[in-house]
C-alpha cells in the first residue's frame, strides 16, 4: 500500500459528461501529480500541485482541470468527455516540490467513456 | 514527442534468465532516472533509481547501468522469477523540474 488513495476505482460515463476524480496523498506529502495512462501512450504527466498551488502543467487538455485543497487532497475534473478520454488516471504524491524524490502512486481510477 | 524512449515493448524470459530493458533520452538536463514496476490493477511503484554521477547501481537482483555519454540507461534483473512478471517503466526528470517523463513501458513475462 503506497498510502495514496484514489476514488473511485472505476467510472463508466457517457460522452459529453463531466466527472471528478479524487486523490488523497500520503500523510505529509505536499506535492500531488496527476498522470494519464493509456495503452499506446504510456504514462503522460498532466499537472502538478504543491501545497495548494499549481506548479507544472503537462499534456493536460483544456477540458480538464484540477485543484488541491487546504487539506492537500486533490481533484481532477474531466468535462465534455470523449471516447478517447478512456484511460487509467493515476495520482502520485511526494514530499518535495522538485522531482528527483520518490513519487508514490495510487492504484488509479479506470475511466471508461461510452 | 517521447522524451524517454524504451525498448523492447515486451519480453519473455525463462526463470533464472536476465532480462534487460533499455531506455534512451535526449534532454541533457535530466539528472534523475528511476525505474518503476507495475502489476496489473496496481499503480507504478519505485523499484530503483540512479543519478548520473554513478555508472551502476544495484539493489538486490535489480541493477541499473547508466551511460551518460550515450544518454542511455538500462535495467537488468538477475535470476528472474515468475513473480517479476510485470510492466516496467523507465523515467527521467531534471533538477528543478516537477514531473517525471516516462517511457512507454516493457511488459515482462518470466516463464517458470
Amino acid at each position: 500500500d503506497s498510502g495514496v488513495t484514489q476514488t473511485p476505482k472505476h467510472l463508466i460515463t457517457a460522452t459529453g459528461q463531466r466527472v471528478t476524480l479524487r486523490c488523497s496523498p500520503r500523510s505529509g506529502d505536499l506535492s500531488v501529480y496527476w498522470y494519464q495512462q493509456s495503452l499506446d501512450q504510456g504514462l503522460q504527466f498532466l499537472i502538478q500541485y504543491y501545497n495548494g498551488e499549481e506548479r507544472a502543467k503537462g499534456n493536460i487538455l483544456e477540458r480538464f482541470s484540477a485543484q488541491q485543497f487546504p487539506d492537500l487532497h486533490s481533484e481532477l475534473n474531466l468535462s465534455s468527455l470523449e471516447l478517447g478520454d478512456s484511460a487509467l488516471y493515476f495520482c502520485a504524491s511526494s514530499a518535495l516540490r522538485q522531482a528527483g524524490t520518490e513519487a508514490f502512486f495510487g492504484q488509479g481510477t479506470r475511466l471508461t467513456v461510452v | 514527442q517521447q522524451q524517454v524512449k524504451q525498448s523492447p515493448q515486451s519480453l519473455i524470459v525463462q526463470k533464472g534468465g536476465i532480462p534487460i530493458i533499455n531506455c534512451a533520452y535526449e534532454n541533457t538536463a535530466f539528472d534523475y532516472f528511476p525505474w518503476y514496476q507495475q502489476f496489473p490493477g496496481k499503480g507504478p511503484a519505485l523499484l530503483i533509481a540512479i543519478r548520473p554521477d554513478v555508472s551502476e547501481k544495484k539493489e538486490g537482483r535489480f541493477t541499473i547501468s547508466f551511460n551518460k555519454s550515450a544518454k542511455q540507461f538500462s535495467l537488468h534483473i538477475m535470476d528472474s522469477q515468475p513473480g517479476d512478471s510485470a510492466t516496467y517503466f523507465c523515467a527521467a526528470s531534471a533538477s528543478g523540474a516537477n514531473n517525471l517523463f516516462f517511457g512507454t513501458g516493457t511488459r515482462l513475462t518470466v516463464i517458470p
